[in-house]
């Protein structure tokens, strides 16, 4: 079945410090992509998507390229901010299979002042 | 910007005694989701709908039902509660739109069964 790896469960950071968040799925059908971020006692909220192969989502400062040959949507950030601190999802909807968002199991992002 | 809605936020109940969680929408979806959010297991699906009057059932479905009234509605209920099934529980609407099926989540129902 349709699946998420998220290379890193914890990343620290200090304030500035370029991010990488290594994400790679395995999918029957041409998925869309997504990343979601969710604070502390939130529920997870939409940071963007991407549907076609070389597409780049991005949102306050992320961005992620669809790379279909490496099967990957890595989330980037130049410079990361203390209030960016919070678990990053990647997730997939694959219209060939159940459609349904497969998520990854999150990495949690903790920026230091 | 989208708009779900859960409640109640917060909820204490004894084993053996039924839990209802509501989740509203208006975003006019017709994809609903609930799921449960635990340490290490990240978010589990449970039940979903994809409109009034349809529930189905996802990853974790038992001891749990779902109810969709409406296109706004869907709850999900737990006839008898137990320790186990605390947790923190998310609701969704999904836009099935272009292929895939973009969620927009509740800020999360945390309930403890003693």
């Amino acid at each position: 079945g349709d699946s998420v790896t998220q290379t890193e469960g914890q990343v620290a950071l200090s304030e500035e410090d370029f991010l990488t968040i290594h994400c790679n799925y395995s999918a029957s059908g041409y998925p869309t992509l997504f990343w979601y971020v969710q604070y502390p006692g939130e529920g997870p909220q939409l940071l963007f998507r991407a549907s076609r192969d070389k597409e780049k989502g991005s949102s306050r400062g992320f961005e992620a390229t669809y790379d279909k040959g490496t099967t990957s949507f890595h989330l980037r950030k130049a410079s990361v901010q203390e209030s960016d601190s919070a678990v990053y999802y990647c997730a997939l909807s694959d219209p060939s299979g159940s459609w349904q968002l497969i998520f990854g199991s999150g990495t949690q992002l903790t920026v230091m002042p | 910007e989208a708009a779900v809605t859960q409640s109640p936020r917060n909820k204490v109940a004894v084993t053996g005694g039924k839990v209802t969680l509501s989740c509203n929408q208006t975003n006019n979806h017709n994809n609903m989701y609930w799921y449960r959010q635990d340490t290490g297991h990240g978010l589990r699906l449970i039940h979903y709908s994809y409109g009034a009057g349809s529930t189905e059932k996802g990853d974790i479905p038992d001891g749990y039902k779902a109810s969709r009234p409406s296109q706004e509605n869907f709850s999900l209920i737990l006839e008898l509660a137990t320790p186990s099934q605390t947790s923190v529980y998310f609701c969704a609407s999904g836009d099935a739109v272009g292929g895939a099926d973009t969620q927009y989540f509740g800020p999360g129902t945390r309930l403890l069964v003693l």
